[in-house]
């Protein structure tokens, strides 16, 4: 069975920062890893995804992801923060369980970023 | 444009009226999938289906019903709705056996008083 873990709900950064929100995950196989971004009011939009190539993900708007598997962990950076950078991220894992690709959501890290 | 469609965006509605979401996508994914998401709680999964007429329970089905007749559509329907169905309902969908991401629908908002 797969699992995901946001280990922070909440992270708060003053603009221009660095970000890291965190992410642990579970599988008995081999998984792909998603970062998914949700701005207020706002349907969800993949950031990045991990499917076996490079271990270092980059994603949009300056954002990327290291997929480190002997710590089970797959956790979000970015440099330097923006104001618009203020949103909900969800880790997703999903792997071959029951023979098809089923993800599991994190329940979700809200980023709240400070002038 | 690929893109998965949901509506409404905003329903109001009354306890035990009937009600049907409608989802459809134009990228030819066998996979669909409706989720709800609450404060707190991110997203749970309700149903998913993974071809036409192939149809499974999630994490939390209890009071929604789902039909996959084409594929392109999957419908979400409430046949009695109650307060505690209020939520923010999400439609997705994906090719199986490609982890590539998955496509969400815009969202709707549906309240049940």
């Amino acid at each position: 069975a797969q699992s995901v873990t946001q280990l922070d709900s909440h992270v708060s950064v003053s603009e221009g920062t660095p970000v890291l929100l965190r992410c642990n995950y579970s599988s008995s196989y081999s998984p792909s890893l998603f970062w998914y971004v949700q701005h207020p009011n706002k349907g969800l939009q993949l950031l990045l995804k991990y499917t076996s190539a490079a271990t270092l993900v980059k994603g949009i708007n300056g954002f990327e992801a290291e997929f480190k598997k002997s710590e089970t962990s797959f956790h979000l950076t970015k440099p330097s923060a923006h104001m618009s950078d203020a949103a909900e991220y969800f880790c997703v894992v999903s792997d071959r369980s029951g023979g098809s690709y089923i993800p599991t959501f994190g329940r979700g890290t809200s980023l709240i970023v400070h002038p | 444009e690929a893109q998965v469609t949901q509506n409404p965006r905003y329903l109001i509605t009354v306890t035990g009226k009937k009600l049907t979401v409608t989802c459809s996508q134009n990228m030819n994914h066998e996979y669909m999938s409706w989720y709800r998401q609450d404060p707190g709680l991110g997203l749970r999964q309700i149903y998913y289906s993974m071809n036409v007429e192939v149809t499974d329970k999630g994490d939390v089905p209890e009071g929604y019903k789902v039909s996959r007749k084409e594929k392109r559509n999957f419908p979400l329907i409430l046949e009695s709705p109650s307060p505690n169905q209020t939520s923010l309902y999400f439609c997705a969908s994906s090719l199986i056996g490609d982890p590539g991401g998955y496509t969400f629908g815009s969202g709707t908002r549906l309240t049940v008083v």
